[in-house]
């Protein structure tokens, strides 16, 4: 079974720092996705970054990049020179196509709230 | 930029209405997805649908949830006799074809059951 950890449930970080949101997960299957999804307080879910389990190079966008370490099976997303607009659930999730309608399956998530 | 829209963005009824929550995906993807999301808690899968059938369903899409795609633009979520314990964010989410592509989220609807 599919299983999605996230282990900070809630971080305060000073603006412009780095901050790291960690991610690990379980699956027995060799191909995979896994994603970082922000929620905002109005509660929309926003897509940030995507990565595949084939992918040698960690997926990057702006200031988002995802660390792929697949042997240790963690995807923890680094938010670089972060800002006050960062402040927001932070959800990691998986997705195994092991068939063509393959749902995502979200981990329990992190609370980002970043300090002027 | 082509997104997932969702209607009605709030939703109060009564114990024991029923509800359809509506969704419109993104025109050109084939995989269509509800998800709900208790105040505070982690989104939950409900059920996924492709080719006019349902796909896979979670434990929570009981008898009381059915799923609708009518006219080949919208995507209904149904649930009949509703309970106070619905009352949640009810996410509507597309993807394209192939199984590495994202899901794309609609902003989702908030449903308050009194």
């Amino acid at each position: 079974a599919q299983k999605i950890t996230q282990t900070q449930p809630g971080m305060f970080v000073q603006e412009k720092e780095a901050v790291t949101l960690d991610c690990t997960y379980d699956t027995s299957d060799q191909s995979y996705g896994l994603f970082w999804y922000k929620q905002p307080s109005s509660g929309e879910m926003i897509f940030l970054i995507y990565q595949g389990s084939y992918d040698e190079q960690n997926a990057t966008e702006g200031r988002y990049s995802l660390n792929f370490q697949k042997a240790r099976k963690s995807a923890n997303l680094v938010i670089s020179a972060s800002q006050l607009g960062d402040s927001a659930m932070y959800f990691c999730a998986m997705r195994e196509p092991y068939s063509s309608a393959s749902k995502i399956i979200f981990g329990s998530g992190t609370r980002l709230s970043i300090r002027p | 930029e082509p997104e997932v829209t969702q209607t009605p963005s709030h939703q109060v009824t009564q114990m024991g209405q029923e509800v359809i929550l509506r969704c419109v995906p993104i025109s050109n993807h084939l995989y269509f997805y509800w998800y709900r999301q208790i105040l505070g808690q982690k989104v939950e899968f409900l059920v996924s649908f492709y080719n006019n059938e349902i796909s896979e369903k979670s434990e929570i899409f009981d008898d009381q949830f059915s799923v609708e795609r009518p006219d080949g633009s919208n995507f209904t979520l149904k649930i009949r006799s509703t309970k106070l314990e619905d009352s949640a964010m009810y996410f509507c989410a597309s993807s394209g074809e192939g199984a590495w592509t994202e899901a794309f989220f609609g902003q989702g609807t908030r449903l308050t059951v009194v």
